[in-house]
């Protein structure tokens, strides 16, 4: 099975641009979430989406949006980007059931740098 | 607030020997626990997990020991190996929160032959 793909693998932007981010799952996983890593915050959970609904949301602003489409594909989408925006964002798949925590497989991420 | 601690931010083991890796937590509503493995320029793997009705979890060398009173967790891996060299990082997921995980700052281990 293809792994958890990301694209673009590297990005750079200026402040006040949006940025829109892809990730193709798993074959067969419908769960898709997304992390964003900084050095000072670690990773910490923006959003999962469930066949095309979000599920869960983190604690972040609104500036920060995904969805995701009929065949589990996911983009997440950043307007207004700041330079605390710079960050890897990372994907991960799961086959997920309801409420339950699964194996996340997670793709090797897009590095994002706002200048 | 960080609900997910790991309080060391590196640690350095022979080859061989009993790698510990701590965790803390201060959330009483996780119930499940997890460790992942990063290695530089790829995503984190899944190693282990737990739940809270158990205390032990064992796969191969990796163990993870839960204290629940204690909010605490560890993972030992026996015997290390130089490929274990990478950041791990605990995680927790609270009560019907599903994938919604919340990630401690990561060790990273080295190993050395």
């Amino acid at each position: 099975k293809a792994g958890v793909t990301q694209t673009p693998r590297y990005l750079i932007k200026t402040r006040g641009q949006q940025v829109t981010l892809s990730c193709s799952p798993i074959s067969g996983h419908r769960s898709v979430s997304w992390y964003q890593q900084t050095p000072g915050q670690g990773l910490q959970f923006l959003f999962e989406y469930f066949s095309e609904t979000q599920r869960n949301k983190g604690n972040f602003p609104g500036r920060f949006s995904g969805r995701q489409f009929s065949n589990s594909r996911s983009e997440m989408n950043v307007s207004t980007l700041e330079l605390g925006d710079s960050a890897l964002y990372l994907c991960a798949s799961s086959s997920s059931r309801q409420g339950a925590v699964d194996e996340q497989f997670f793709g090797p991420g897009t590095r994002l740098t706002v200048l | 607030d960080q609900q997910v601690k790991q309080n060391s931010p590196s640690l350095s083991v022979q080859e061989g020997r009993i790698s510990i890796l701590n965790c803390d937590y201060t959330n009483s509503m996780f119930d499940y626990f997890l460790w992942y493995k990063k290695y530089p320029a790829e995503g984190p793997t899944f190693l282990i997990s737990i739940s809270s009705i158990k205390d032990k979890n064992e796969d191969g060398r990796f163990t993870v020991f839960l204290n629940k009173s204690a909010k605490h967790l560890s993972l030992h891996i026996v015997p290390s190996q130089p490929g274990d060299s990478a950041v791990y990082f605990c995680a927790a997921s609270g009560i019907g929160a599903g994938n919604m995980l919340t990630f401690g700052g990561g060790t990273r281990l080295m190993v050395k032959p």
